[in-house]
């Protein structure tokens, strides 16, 4: 079974930080990932899926990269609406959520 | 508008069954795989089991958590997602979300549905 790992489990970072969080699958998924951010009380939302491809609506501070195993969210400049905690999942197979990263204020 | 809405949470004993509801609206749910994903209380999401649309013969995949407890099913005529919930555990308890599928198509998020397995 594909394992997901997820990094770091949280970090504080200040408006304006460039944010980068790493998600690994234990095996090759080629490049079906998604990144989805969750607020307290809220269902979550998708920021990215296919690995890179933003969804439409989501501000362009958010970028995914990576395909095989290695996959990252970066956020170029964080603002005040950004701290949340951030999900990946994978889908290459069944779906398996990463264990999240928690963003919060400095 | 796109929207789906979960019903039929609750409090229920360990052992007892509960189903849940899905209404979607807005979209082709014929054409949509449909999934749910539960969130327990403090914890991150995990996803529970799918069900592929008719034209994909309609079959099911779990998670090894749910799997022989969890059944999902669907009712095109109505647009509604089903998860039938037996041998209810205190560690079901959680959010119940209802989803489309995580591939490169709409994503779309239902408000949740609280179940709580207690005595």
């Amino acid at each position: 079974d594909i394992q997901m790992t997820q990094s770091p489990s949280s970090l504080s970072a200040s408006v304006g930080d460039r944010v980068i969080i790493t998600c690994r699958a234990s095996q090759g998924i080629r490049n079906d990932l998604g990144w989805y951010q969750q607020k307290p009380g809220k269902a979550p939302k998708r920021l990215i899926y296919l690995a890179s491809t933003l969804e439409s609506g989501v501000p362009s501070r958010f970028s995914g990269s990576g395909s095989g195993t290695e996959f990252t969210l970066t956020i170029s400049s964080l603002q005040p609406e950004d701290f949340a905690t951030y999900y990946c999942l994978q889908h290459n197979g069944y779906p398996l959520f990463g264990p999240g990263t928690r963003v919060d204020i400095k | 508008e796109v929207q789906l809405v979960e019903s039929g949470g609750g409090l229920v004993n360990p052992g007892g069954s509960l189903r849940l509801s899905c209404a979607a609206s807005g979209f082709t749910f014929t054409n949509a795989w449909m999934n749910w994903v539960r969130q327990a209380p403090g914890k991150g999401l995990e996803w529970l089991g799918r069900i592929k649309r008719k034209t994909d013969r309609g079959t099911t995949d779990y998670a090894a958590p749910v799997k022989g407890r969890f059944t999902i099913s669907r009712d095109d005529s109505k647009n509604t997602l089903y998860l039938q919930m037996n041998s209810l555990r205190s560690e079901d308890t959680a959010l119940y979300y209802c989803t489309t599928d995580p591939g490169p198509i709409e994503s779309i998020w239902g408000q949740g549905t609280m179940v709580t397995v207690s005595s």
